[in-house]
C-alpha cells in the first residue's frame, strides 16, 4: 500500500539552527515526491519536488530510494520558515499526503 | 490571488442537513481534487476528477458526493450520512491529467465547515 509517514508532529528549533523534517514513504513503483508548505493564513503551496532537484528558500530534499526517504533540510532556519510542512507521494494518479509536521522557529 | 476560489470561508450547519461547498478555478486545469484536513491526520483525499463528467472516489468518500459538469467547477456535497463532517475542506486543481506522473497541485483557501 502507498503510504507517507512524517514521524514528527512538531519540530521546534532556534533561529540559525539546522532543520531536518523527516519523510518516509512506502511505494513499490517509481515514486514522485513533493514537499508542500502552509504558512499561517496562506494557502497550501508547493515548496519543492524531487525531480527538479532545486533549492527553494534554502530548503533541499534528496530522494533516497534505498531508505525510502525524502527528508527536507535547511542548514540555518529562519523565523519565517515557521509553517506546516507536508510530504506527498505521487506516481499513482493522485497525491498521498503525510500527516504533516509543524515547524516552529524560535527567535 | 485568484486561480482557485472556494466559498464560503466559514459554513455552519445543523446536523442532518446536506451542505454544498463551492470550488471554482480559472486556470483551465483538467484535474480537480477535494481534501479534508484534520489536525494530526494530514490531508485525506475525498474525491477527484480528471476530466469533465468523470470523477473517482478517494480514500474517504463515504458521506460525500461531487459533480463535474463544467471544467472550472467541482462542488462537494457533505451529506447527512457523513458521521464527522466538521473539518477544514481544501479544493485543488492540477494542469494535466495524471497518468504515471504528477504535476503540481494548486490549492484553494479552504472552507471551514462546522456542523452542530
Amino acid at each position: 500500500a502507498q503510504r507517507v509517514t512524517q514521524p514528527e508532529k512538531l519540530l521546534s528549533v532556534f533561529k540559525g539552527a539546522p532543520v531536518e523534517l523527516k519523510c518516509n514513504y512506502s511505494y513499490s513503483g517509481s515514486p514522485e515526491l513533493f514537499w508542500y508548505v502552509q504558512y499561517s493564513r496562506q494557502r497550501l503551496q508547493l515548496l519543492l519536488r524531487h525531480i527538479s532537484r532545486e533549492s527553494i528558500k534554502g530548503f533541499t530534499a534528496d530522494l533516497n530510494k534505498g531508505e525510502t526517504s525524502f527528508h527536507l533540510k535547511k542548514p540555518f532556519a529562519q523565523e519565517e520558515d515557521s509553517a506546516m510542512y507536508y510530504c506527498a507521494l505521487g506516481g499513482t494518479g493522485k497525491l498521498i499526503f503525510g500527516q504533516g509536521t509543524t515547524l516552529q522557529v524560535k527567535p | 490571488d485568484g486561480g482557485i476560489t472556494q466559498s464560503p470561508k466559514y459554513l455552519f450547519r445543523k446536523e442532518g442537513q446536506n451542505v454544498t461547498l463551492s470550488c471554482e478555478q480559472n486556470l483551465n486545469h483538467d484535474a480537480m481534487y477535494w481534501y479534508r484536513q484534520d489536525p494530526g491526520q494530514g490531508l485525506r483525499l475525498i474525491y477527484y476528477s480528471q476530466i469533465v463528467n468523470d470523477f473517482q472516489k478517494g480514500d474517504i468518500a463515504e458521506g460525500y458526493s461531487v459533480s463535474r459538469e463544467k471544467k472550472e467547477s467541482f462542488p462537494l456535497t457533505v451529506t447527512s450520512a457523513q458521521k464527522n463532517p466538521t473539518a477544514f475542506y481544501l479544493c485543488a486543481s492540477s494542469p494535466h491529467i495524471p497518468r504515471t506522473g504528477e504535476t503540481e497541485q494548486y490549492f484553494g483557501p479552504g472552507t471551514r465547515l462546522t456542523v452542530t
